[in-house]
């Protein structure tokens, strides 16, 4: 049972490079999530999906573009990577008492 | 504004203190609300939620919750070394999760 399994942990993009995160849970849970955490900013939500099928857009959407691929995965993708975008990402996975999060991906953008 | 507000810290306590931690919030609509450990370039991992006014105790930890004065509280008993790490506060309302910035907890041994 591996909970919400993230990847790539790393990664080092250039400016304007493109990419995808992409996040899996095995615990059925209906709603997803992908925040960012900057120093002193704590975390900030990107997007969620309430269901399959259905996303919305958080507090720092501008820049992202998310997938709900199906129960199981919820991607994110960054079209054209900017330094404002350097940060720690998490995906979680939810019912209503409370997150499981992934391990995170560093990235950088240089 | 942010819809939850916390003392960055640091808060420090020597080992076997009680440990007091604070968050308040802005959202008189949130539901319910949870207490996040996260040690140093680790994921954040859910240690209490309350959702209803009062006190929950599980363990070396207890959570308070005041609706009426916006707060919420995580008070950790006989605090270790290794409970030093940044705690998060968060609430919830209707799929939305808010955490505050986190407070960091230091206990010297």
């Amino acid at each position: 049972n591996a909970g919400v399994t993230q990847t790539p942990k790393f990664q080092v993009l250039k400016t304007g490079q493109s990419m995808t995160l992409q996040c899996a849970q095995d615990m059925n849970h209906n709603s997803m999530y992908w925040y960012r955490q900057d120093p002193g900013m704590g975390l900030r939500l990107i997007y969620y999906s309430a269901s399959e099928g259905t996303t919305d857009k958080g507090e720092v959407p501008n820049g992202y573009n998310v997938s709900r691929l199906n129960k199981r995965e919820f991607s994110l993708r960054l079209e054209s990577a900017a330094p404002s975008q350097t940060s720690v990402y998490f995906c979680a996975s939810s019912p209503s008492i409370g997150h499981a999060f992934g391990s995170g991906t560093r990235l950088t953008v240089v | 504004q942010k819809e939850v507000e916390q003392n960055s810290g640091p808060l420090s306590v020597p080992e076997g203190a009680i440990a007091s931690l604070n968050c308040t919030y802005s959202d008189r609509g949130s539901q319910s609300f949870f207490w996040y450990r996260q040690y140093s370039g680790k994921s954040p991992e859910l240690i209490m939620s309350i959702y209803s006014n009062g006190d929950k105790e599980d363990g070396r930890f207890t959570a308070q919750l005041n609706k009426a004065s916006q707060y919420v509280s995580l008070l950790i008993r006989d605090s270790q070394p290794s409970d030093s790490a940044t705690y998060l506060c968060a609430g919830y309302n209707f799929n939305k999760f808010y955490f505050g910035s986190g407070t960091k907890l230091n206990v010297k041994p």
